[in-house]
């Protein structure tokens, strides 16, 4: 069964600090990976994802991610944090299959104090 | 933009009303889902449909049941309210055609349930 770990509830960073945001996840066969971002009472907002060829991937707002299949990881990070970037993030996973949803982990609130 | 709105956005009921919230898209997706967020658990499928009046269980499916009549409305009903159902109550499509893999999800904004 497909299961999502994030490392992690709650990350703190300073403005213009490495955000790094980890997730580990488990699937018997390839999956699609993705990450999503909420901002407070608001709805998910796909930030990037995974399916196959390139292991780096690049999304909005200057997050990339990198798929590791030894290690099954595929960690957020951001070269430098800015305040606007204080949101809960989740990773998700879905198999390379049709009919079945999302499968996501319980997030990680970020912090970015000044 | 995926089209997607939710009604009502908030509400507040009490325990043993039943409850039904809309999901509704504007661009023909087959496959519709309905989530539930609770803190410390992230979202939780509850139902979803990939088609008009085709619809299956989620994890946490019970107290729950859905209907889809038309291809644009997704609808969440709680029978009989509890108060274990307060949450956020989310709706998303995926673009993906039948036989193809689950991508990515659009969501909706939300729904908060307060049952009191």
């Amino acid at each position: 069964a497909q299961s999502v770990t994030q490392l992690g509830s709650h990350v703190s960073v300073s403005e213009g600090a490495l955000v790094l945001l980890r997730c580990n996840y488990s699937s018997s066969v390839p999956p699609y990976l993705f990450w999503y971002v909420q901002y407070p009472n608001q709805g998910l907002q796909l930030l990037l994802k995974y399916t196959t060829g390139a292991t780096l991937v690049k999304g909005i707002n200057g997050f990339e991610a990198e798929f590791k299949k030894s290690e099954t990881s595929f960690h957020l990070t951001k070269p430098s944090a800015h305040m606007s970037d204080a949101a809960e993030y989740f990773c998700a996973v879905s198999e390379e299959q049709a009919g079945t949803a999302l499968i996501f982990g319980k997030g990680t609130t970020l912090s970015v104090s000044s | 933009d995926a089209g997607i709105t939710q009604s009502p956005r908030h509400k507040v009921t009490e325990t043993g009303t039943p409850v039904t919230l809309r999901c509704h898209q504007t661009e023909n997706h087959r496959y519709m889902y309905w989530y539930r967020q609770d803190p410390g658990h992230g979202l939780r499928l509850i139902h979803y449909s990939y088609g008009v009046k085709d619809t299956d269980k989620g994890e946490v499916s019970d107290g729950y049941s859905v209907s889809r009549s038309k291809t644009e409305d997704f609808l969440l009903t709680l029978e009989s309210a509890t108060s274990s159902q307060t949450s956020v109550y989310f709706c998303a499509i995926t673009p993906a055609a039948p036989g193809q893999p689950i991508g990515e999800q659009y969501f909706g904004p939300g729904t908060r349930l307060t049952v009191t």
